[in-house]
């Protein structure tokens, strides 16, 4: 069985402070994975993807490392608005993506 | 507006009666999926199909039932064979490899 591991946490960090979630991946045939955010009771929404190179967006910076099989996910200058369940996803080939059952972090002012 | 709709938002019903999930994406996705999340629980895949006509089990398929007969819609039976099926249910679509998988909004369904 082809799996994600997440941290489930939850991370409880004070606004402003910087964040960071790793996850794992079994499958090492994974070609593409990303980064996807769920707040309470709704559907999780793309936040990033994840590049071979490693990739930024404003405050959040992903990371994949393929040797060690894992991502990373960094959020910098916390806002109680980042607070919400972080998946972590892993993809191959035609198959259906995978997730993680995500992280948890709730930003405390 | 593209996207992904599934209706409705809260469904309630009695043991033992099935109910069909609507789900229809306007973005001419050819993979569409159907999961399952429990409160605090990551998401399950029950069903999913990569073409019209075709679809394939996932992880919790028994107890549920799909078909597949037009590429804009992709409809989830839950059966009364399923024995828990309070849960909120997602059905998503992408476009190919390696693309962004999206979500609708999600259909809560309890059983009294």
């Amino acid at each position: 069985r082809k799996e994600v591991e997440q941290d489930p946490g939850p991370f409880n960090v004070p606004e402003g402070a910087t964040v960071a979630f790793n996850c794992t991946y079994s499958n090492s045939a994974s070609q593409s994975f990303f980064w996807y955010r769920q707040d309470c009771r709704k559907e999780p929404k793309l936040l990033m993807s994840v590049y071979s190179s490693g990739n930024e967006d404003g405050r959040f910076t992903a990371q994949l490392n393929r040797a060690s099989q894992y991502i990373s996910l960094l959020i910098r200058d916390s806002k109680l608005s980042d607070s919400a369940t972080y998946l972590c996803v892993s993809h191959s080939g035609n198959t259906p993506l995978v997730f993680g059952k995500g992280t948890r972090l709730s930003v405390i002012a | 507006d593209g996207g992904i709709t599934q209706s409705p938002k809260y469904l309630f019903r009695k043991e033992g009666q099935n109910v069909t999930l609507s789900c229809e994406q306007n973005l001419n996705h050819d993979a569409m999926y159907w999961y399952r999340q429990d409160p605090g629980q990551g998401l399950r895949l029950i069903y999913y199909s990569q073409i019209v006509n075709d679809f394939q089990k996932g992880d919790i398929a028994e107890g549920y039932s799909v078909s597949r007969e037009k590429k804009e819609s992709f409809p989830l039976t839950v059966t009364s064979a399923q024995k828990n099926p309070t849960a909120f249910y997602l059905c998503a679509s992408n476009g190919g490899r390696d693309t962004e998988q999206f979500f609708g909004p999600g259909t809560r369904l309890t059983v009294l």
